[in-house]
């Protein structure tokens, strides 16, 4: 199985500011890398698959990056409606596994 | 519109069964991977199980091979999770998913407990 690893656990943004959540993968996943965010009481929505492909509807201001192991979510500039988990998702090798995930939240 | 809407998650007792149901519309399961993933209270999204558009291919977690199974009714287009021998921590919020994209159920509690 591979392990991913998220951080931080929390990040404190205001908003307006610019946040970067990491992700790293126990071993080379060939760029298969989704990037999630959950809200309280909701499901998860996709953001970002691919490492950088931003999913239908998703604005400009949510990008991934990243190749082999270590990977990015940035988001340019907080709004009030970003503050969520963040999870990202290795679907290379199966079992997929999430990480952690990352909470931002109001500095 | 594609709208998973699932049904069957209550309190059971452990060593009991429970089997959930996510009935599609606005897509056709066989022609997609379907997956599902669960959230004990509080805690992140773990990975379950999926099946194949085909319906040749199931996989498992290691926590649950043995004690879950996946399947699906082409004509009531509705994906299952036949769930037993439930341990405590198998509660959790599970939801369906099409292959981890845009498409979610809305997800149902499982709750084991005596």
């Amino acid at each position: 199985e591979i392990v991913m690893t998220q951080f931080p656990a929390t990040l404190s943004v205001s908003p307006g500011e610019r946040a970067t959540v990491s992700c790293r993968a126990g071993q080379r996943i060939n760029n298969k890398l989704a990037w999630y965010q959950q809200k309280p009481g909701q499901g998860p929505r996709l953001l970002i698959y691919d490492v950088s492909t931003r999913a239908t509807g998703i604005p400009d201001r949510f990008s991934g990056s990243g190749s082999g192991t270590e990977f990015t979510l940035s988001i340019s500039s907080l709004r009030s409606e970003d503050f969520a988990v963040y999870y990202c998702l290795q679907y290379s090798n199966w079992p997929f596994t999430f990480g952690p995930g990352t909470k931002a939240d109001i500095k | 519109e594609v709208q998973l809407v699932q049904s069957g998650g209550g309190l059971v007792q452990p060593g009991g069964s429970l089997r959930l149901s996510c009935a599609a519309s606005g897509l056709t399961l066989r022609n997609n991977w379907m997956h599902w993933v669960r959230q004990a209270p509080g805690k992140g999204l773990v990975w379950v199980s999926r099946i194949s558009g085909d319906g040749r291919t199931a996989s498992y977690a290691d926590s649950v091979k043995g004690r879950f199974t996946i399947s699906r009714d082409d004509a009531r287009n509705t994906l299952y999770l036949q769930m037993s021998s439930l341990r405590a921590e198998d509660t959790a919020v599970y939801y369906c998913t099409r292959n981890l994209g845009d498409n979610w159920g809305q997800g149902i509690l499982v709750t084991v407990s005596s």
